[in-house]
């Protein structure tokens, strides 16, 4: 199964608007990243969060991490049309395995 | 600085061909992943490498395989191809090497239909 679970599956929104999507997972981490992608085509980096870092930005992006949850989530403010896309966190686990497991991503809708 | 090139972008196969996908990384990354993503299961992780060995592989057939050569280009195989196979063949090249945490760069993917 997935390490990572996004929620909401889906989400509709004004342009204007903040969207917030959240990530959970289910070992310990040693780094939690999201990406987005367009329809259909590769995946492209947002933001890279370690295990000791509660909370990062990026422009009109918002990243937290709450490991004693197990959860991440990621905001994007004053969305834009050009923000629709479909959004997935990436887990490293401290196993050390070399893999990143993603989560099952959230589709993002925004209406201009 | 190029990005991640994968060829070929698009690929039609007929149950039980082979098929070969080729990775080119970004210059200078040594680790090269592979994924698999359909509509049903998601992006699934396939396999790792890093100067020329594999160091992790997903939950697979072994119809499944994959290598890499000395410039860090990596190649992928499916033999015996199923109709299930069918998917985005994604590939990322990272800076990751003994530190685990690095950021992975894609690639367009390679879209398998197989018939």
């Amino acid at each position: 199964s997935q390490q990572g679970e996004e929620d909401p599956q889906a989400l509709s929104i004004q342009e204007g608007e903040n969207a917030t999507m959240n990530c959970s997972y289910k070992t310990s981490i040693n780094n939690l990243q999201w990406y987005r992608q367009n329809s259909g085509r590769g995946l492209v980096h947002l933001i890279l969060i370690r295990s000791n870092e509660r909370e990062k930005h990026s422009g009109r992006l918002r990243v937290t991490l709450d490991t004693s949850k197990k959860s991440s989530s990621l905001l994007i403010t004053a969305s834009r049309a050009a923000d629709t896309a479909s959004y997935f966190c990436a887990t490293d686990s401290t196993s050390g395995t070399y893999k990143y497991i993603f989560g099952t991503g959230t589709r993002l809708k925004v209406l201009a | 600085k190029a990005g991640v090139t994968q060829t070929p972008r698009y690929l039609i196969k007929t149950r039980g061909q082979q098929v070969t996908l080729s990775c080119s990384p970004i210059s200078g990354h040594r680790s090269v992943s592979w994924y698999q993503q359909t509509p049903g299961q998601g992006l699934q992780f396939l396999f790792e490498y890093f100067s020329e060995t594999q160091r992790n592989k997903g939950n697979f057939p072994g119809r499944f395989s994959g290598r890499q050569f000395s410039n860090s280009r990596s190649e992928m195989n499916v033999s015996t191809l199923e109709l299930g196979d069918s998917a985005l063949y994604l590939c990322a090249s990272s800076l990751r090497g003994a530190s685990l945490t690095a950021e992975q760069f894609f690639g367009p993917g390679t879209r398998l239909t197989v018939l």
